[in-house]
């Protein structure tokens, strides 16, 4: 069974500029969470979204947002990029959401913004 | 407001040492203790714990909850090159529409040969 898979691996942008990232669920998984991951922060929760509607949030600006689409798919844009939110980011699958050990990370979006 | 602390921040210890890692928590509504292993990229499940005082095992590695003391430890022994990694605490704690998995900043183990 192929994993979670992130595209781009690697992204520069400039401050101002928008991004969007994808991430593709374990065939099956209906569950995926957004991950920000930054050196002085750890690991912090963006939004999960289950059959294509945001269930739980974390305490992100509106400038991130997120959609998922039917076949499970997601996305996540970050829109008018600041300096601060370079970091890695994940995103998680699970069958039915709950955030618990049944889920399973992708390999991350490392994005630069300078 | 909920939060996960974990110590050491980095730690660098010799093959075969035996390390204790540690996370505590204040979270309130808590359901589950997590631990994941990060290398490179993406973090892997080790443990699910949500009863005080029952261990889990898995090859060399072991971990515990403590609910009284709100904390959890992780233990490695005879440690390998290999478990040189970021090792990540998470404690789910559901609340309506809102954040569900609060995790540390992670302990950076080193191992060498």
């Amino acid at each position: 069974k192929a994993g979670v898979t992130q595209t781009p691996r690697y992204l520069i942008k400039t401050r101002g500029q928008q991004v969007t990232l994808s991430c593709s669920p374990i065939s099956g998984h209906r569950s995926v969470s957004w991950y920000q991951q930054t050196p002085g922060q750890g690991l912090q929760f963006l939004f999960e979204y289950f059959s294509e509607t945001q269930r739980n949030k974390g305490n992100f600006p509106g400038r991130f947002s997120g959609r998922q689409f039917s076949n499970s798919r997601s996305e996540m844009n970050v829109s008018t990029l600041e300096l601060g939110d370079s970091a890695l980011y994940l995103c998680a699958s699970s069958l039915n959401g709950g955030v618990t050990y049944e889920q399973y990370f992708g390999p991350g979006t490392r994005l630069t913004v300078t | 407001e909920d939060k996960v602390v974990q110590s050491p921040l980095s730690l660098v210890v010799h093959e075969g040492d035996t390390v204790t890692l540690n996370c505590s928590y204040e979270v309130t509504n808590f359901r589950s203790l997590l631990w994941y292993k990060q290398e490179k990229k993406a973090p892997t499940f080790l443990f699910m714990l949500t009863s005080s005082g029952i261990e889990k095992k898995s090859g060399r590695l072991s971990s515990i909850l403590d609910k009284k003391e709100l904390s959890s430890i992780l233990n490695i022994t005879a440690t390998q090159t290999g478990d040189s990694a970021i090792y990540l605490c998470a404690v789910e704690a559901p609340q309506t529409g809102a954040n569900n998995l609060f995790f540390g900043t992670g302990t950076r183990l080193t191992v060498i040969p």
